[in-house]
């Protein structure tokens, strides 16, 4: 069974910086079937980006993932105040069962 | 837009079985696979298992002697029955679309409490 590990737990920036968020396999994940998610308190978690580096529909471009085989990313480009959530990876591919990382929370510093 | 719209008991008690049921609005429901994930109180995310339209399933593997999943095309719904819960079981139930997840459920606090 994969593991997905998230790094940092916590990561602490202001509006505007740069975030980058790492999702690290135990294995790699076939056909890079790795999603990002996105959630905010008390709402359904939101799919940003799927097959590793593809946008969901109305995700904009400041959003960009990327990655491969056993180590992924997602990077934030220029952070909007909207963005300060927590953050999942999920390998969800083949016939292997679907795992979540343990989340990455954003908070605005 | 379609919806899925979850109903069931938001307390069960333990050594019980929990279950849960997802309507979908629209006609999508042979074209995609249909998941149910869960969060615990103030933690993350938890893929529980998820069904194809033609029945085939796939538990996660900690949970598989307990979960099942079921489908019925007729009503458009599929069911999640969690068998022989504790407190740890305690969370919200998501049903969702598809494996990558771009329609969820309204979310169903069940506390495992006698």
């Amino acid at each position: 069974e994969i593991v997905l590990t998230q790094s940092p737990g916590t990561l602490s920036l202001s509006p505007g910086e740069r975030a980058t968020l790492s999702c690290r396999a135990s294995q790699s994940v076939s056909s890079n079937y790795l999603a990002w998610y996105q959630q905010k308190p008390d709402q359904a978690p939101r799919l940003l980006i799927y097959g590793a580096s593809s946008r969901a529909t109305g995700i904009p471009d400041r959003f960009r993932g990327s990655g491969s085989g056993t180590d992924f990313t997602l990077t934030i480009s220029r952070l909007e105040p909207e963005d300060f959530a927590v953050y999942y990876c999920q390998q969800y591919g083949g016939s292997s069962p679907d795992i979540f990382g343990q989340g990455t929370k954003l908070e605005i510093k | 837009q379609v919806q899925l719209q979850q109903s069931g008991p938001g307390m069960v008690k333990p050594s019980e079985t929990l279950s849960l049921s997802c309507t979908v609005s629209d006609d999508s429901f042979s074209s995609y696979y249909w998941s149910w994930i869960r969060q615990p109180p103030g933690k993350g995310l938890e893929w529980i298992g998820y069904i194809y339209y033609n029945g085939s399933s796939n538990y996660k593997p900690s949970l598989k002697s307990r979960v099942t999943i079921s489908i019925d095309t007729s009503k458009n719904q599929f069911s999640l029955k969690l068998s022989s819960v504790t407190a740890a079981d305690t969370a919200v139930y998501y049903c969702a679309r598809g494996r990558v997840v771009t329609i969820w459920g309204q979310g169903t606090m069940v506390t495992v409490s006698s």
